[in-house]
């Protein structure tokens, strides 16, 4: 079954420890995002790519960094120096150039925990 | 910039009929999406308006209004599973995805 996979669903970490989420798909979906979301707010965009070797910041990127090495995978290294990390992070794929665009598909979510 | 606002939350009777509205602001404009969202798991596709007028979908119908910037679901014959948060999301010029904070909307027997 075709579908994108994030690993851990859950994930707990020391202050002042990078820690990464792991993202995998098989859809052949060129185009992947990682979002947080926190309660009350809406999806705030950290990383995406549209091809591999490739990426661009989104509106929070600050203390996070991404790899897009192969099409199916984008994980997302939550640094050390990212303030606030406990949040629900959400990773997400799509095509690109759609006509119409078509839906983003989401992985499961990754509840990240700062102890 | 932009924005999207929804209602914080709403509350409806189970078989009754619900309209959760969206407005938005955007740099440009490819299609408006929804989403429903069960809470701690990921968002699920519902609809997707790119033309002004009513998509239908079973007992979800979801309407956009260009000229307004304006959307709305509408859930009928609510039942107790409907109980979730509902995402308005706009894509933009860039083809990016602009999200709403989301609708948390509650079924009550």
């Amino acid at each position: 079954d075709g579908g994108i996979t994030q690993s851990p669903k859950y994930l707990f970490r020391k202050e002042g420890q990078n820690v990464t989420l792991s993202c995998e798909q098989n859809l052949n979906h060129d185009a992947m995002y990682w979002y947080r979301q926190d309660p009350g707010q809406g999806l705030r965009l950290i990383y995406y790519s549209q091809i591999v070797n490739d990426f661009q910041k989104g509106d929070i990127a600050e203390g996070y960094s991404v790899s897009r090495e192969k099409k199916e995978s984008f994980p997302l290294t939550v640094t050390s120096a990212q303030k606030n990390p406990t949040a629900f992070y959400l990773c997400a794929s799509s095509i690109v150039g759609g006509d119409p665009p078509t839906e983003a598909f989401f992985g499961q979510g990754t509840r990240l925990t700062v102890v | 910039g932009q924005n999207i606002d929804q209602p914080t939350e709403m509350t409806a009777t189970e078989g009754a009929i619900v309209q959760i509205n969206c407005t938005y602001q955007t740099s440009g404009f490819n299609g408006l999406f929804w989403y429903q969202q069960h809470a701690g798991e990921a968002p699920t596709f519902l609809s997707y308006n790119v033309l002004d007028g009513l998509e239908e979908k079973g007992r979800f119908s979801s309407f956009l209004s260009r000229s307004k910037g304006y959307s709305y679901l509408l859930l009928k014959e609510l039942q107790m599973k409907d109980s979730a948060s509902y995402l308005c999301a706009v894509m933009d010029s860039n083809y990016q995805l602009i999200w709403g904070a989301g609708t948390k909307l509650i079924i009550k027997p």
